[in-house]
């Protein structure tokens, strides 16, 4: 069974650009959860989608926004880009519902912004 | 602010030794998770108790839940040097908020 996917591994971008990071979920889970791991630090919660919809999200500025397609696969958008975005964002699944159960991760996309 | 805050923040034990890490978090909680995060493997969910057992075990692993002191602790037994990597509690609120907390660290010395 294939694990949560992610792209790109890596991406490098400048202060001011958009970027935009994808993550496909297990098969059969259809919640997707995104984190942002600046280095030294835990893990920050971005955002929880399940079932095509925003279920909560961390204590981030909108310019942080994303979506979950009908196959369930999501996608984070990062407007605006500043210095301090750089950080590994990962990606994880679970199954759906009100409860968060065990998740998922993936190996994360590393953003660099210069 | 982070929900979870672990303790100790580093911890260097001898091989076969225990490891014992701690959990201090601050709302009431749904569950509580461990997760382990090496750099060959990524984060890898260790187990999953919630608010209303105290105890749970899971191979060499034992973790406790004390709602009253909103503190959980994680013991592995019989450390292995594979068990080197750093460990993540994550809670999960009642108001469907997910945190999870810094990290110990563990070095687990041959």
């Amino acid at each position: 069974e294939a694990g949560v996917t992610q792209s790109p591994t890596h991406l490098i971008k400048t202060r001011g650009q958009q970027a935009t990071l994808r993550c496909s979920p297990i098969s059969g889970h259809t919640s997707v959860y995104w984190y942002q791991q600046a280095l030294g630090l835990g893990l920050q919660f971005l955002l929880w989608y399940d079932e095509g919809e925003e279920r909560n999200r961390g204590n981030f500025p909108p310019r942080f926004s994303g979506r979950q397609f009908p196959n369930y696969s999501s996608e984070l958008n990062v407007n605006a880009l500043e210095l301090e975005d750089s950080a590994l964002y990962l990606c994880a699944s679970s199954l759906g519902g009100t409860d968060v159960d065990e998740q998922y991760f993936g190996p994360g996309t590393r953003l660099t912004v210069t | 602010s982070q929900q979870g805050e672990e303790d100790p923040q580093a911890l260097s034990i001898q091989e076969g030794e225990n490891a014992t890490m701690n959990c201090s978090y601050k709302t009431s909680i749904n569950n509580l998770q461990w997760y382990r995060q090496n750099s060959g493997r990524g984060l890898v969910h260790l187990i999953l108790i919630r608010s209303n057992e105290r105890e749970k075990h899971s191979g060499r692993l034992r973790v406790t839940l004390d709602t009253s002191k909103k503190s959980s602790s994680l013991l592995i037994t019989a450390s292995r040097a594979a068990d080197t990597a750093s460990y993540f509690c994550a809670t999960f609120s009642n108001d469907y908020k997910l945190s999870f907390g810094a990290g110990t660290t563990v070095t687990v010395r041959a």
